[in-house]
């Protein structure tokens, strides 16, 4: 079947650089992704979404950029605080009547000080 | 405005017993999810309903049930549990397959 997996299990940066993390989807129907930071002890926590007929969406101090032609996405952390540590995982839906995510396994970013 | 709510936050089982989890969401979505997240499985579903009075089947579903009477609950219930099913539990609730999942806290479980 269909999977979304995740190019580095861990990261570690420093405080006050930029954090890329990324992930790679093999399903080309998928039109929607979805970053989620999870700390440790808690749920999921939505960060930032991008739909396929975008390349490119900016939040607050987060970038994602999807790259259709090699079914690559990734998530930009301006400025990584302490407070950025956490596992992050991304999500696609396949599309059509389905409304299911599958999710990626995460990658741990840890933000030394 | 809480989002979802789920209980207990944690519950050791003994084998056997019977246990269900509750979910409660206060964002009137459709879409309500049960997940499990296991150390290197990462979050995989286990049952799911698209809108109240219908249910399906994710991709782990065996030893457990679920009902959806109304928007708000859906209760995931352990008939018999067994200790593989020690995990974390995540509720989650959505509008459809272009709009996001929202999380709960989340519920640990231990079966021994």
């Amino acid at each position: 079947g269909e999977s979304v997996g995740l190019h580095l299990p861990t990261l570690s940066v420093q405080e006050g650089d930029n954090s890329i993390i990324n992930c790679a989807y093999s399903n080309s129907a998928s039109d929607y992704f979805i970053w989620y930071k999870q700390e440790s002890g808690k749920g999921p926590q939505f960060i930032i979404d991008i739909r396929s007929n975008m390349d490119k969406r900016q939040g607050q101090r987060v970038t994602v950029l999807l790259n259709k032609t090699v079914k690559h996405l990734s998530l930009q952390i301006a400025a990584t605080q302490p407070g950025d540590s956490a596992v992050y995982f991304c999500a696609e839906n396949s599309g059509g009547s389905n409304y299911k995510l599958t999710f990626g396994k995460g990658t741990l970013l840890t933000v030394n000080p | 405005i809480a989002g979802i709510t789920q209980a207990p936050t944690s519950q050791i089982l003994a084998a056997g017993r019977r246990m269900t989890l509750r979910c409660t969401q206060d964002m009137r979505h459709n879409a309500m999810y049960w997940y499990r997240q296991d150390l290197g499985l990462g979050l995989r579903l286990i049952h799911y309903s698209n809108t109240a009075g219908t249910t399906g089947k994710g991709e782990v579903p065996d030893g457990y049930s679920v009902s959806r009477a109304n928007t708000d609950d859906f209760p995931l219930t352990l008939a018999s549990a067994v200790p593989s099913q020690t995990s974390v539990y995540f509720c989650a609730a959505g509008e459809g397959h272009t709009d996001t999942q929202y999380f709960g806290p989340g519920t640990r479980l231990t079966v021994l």
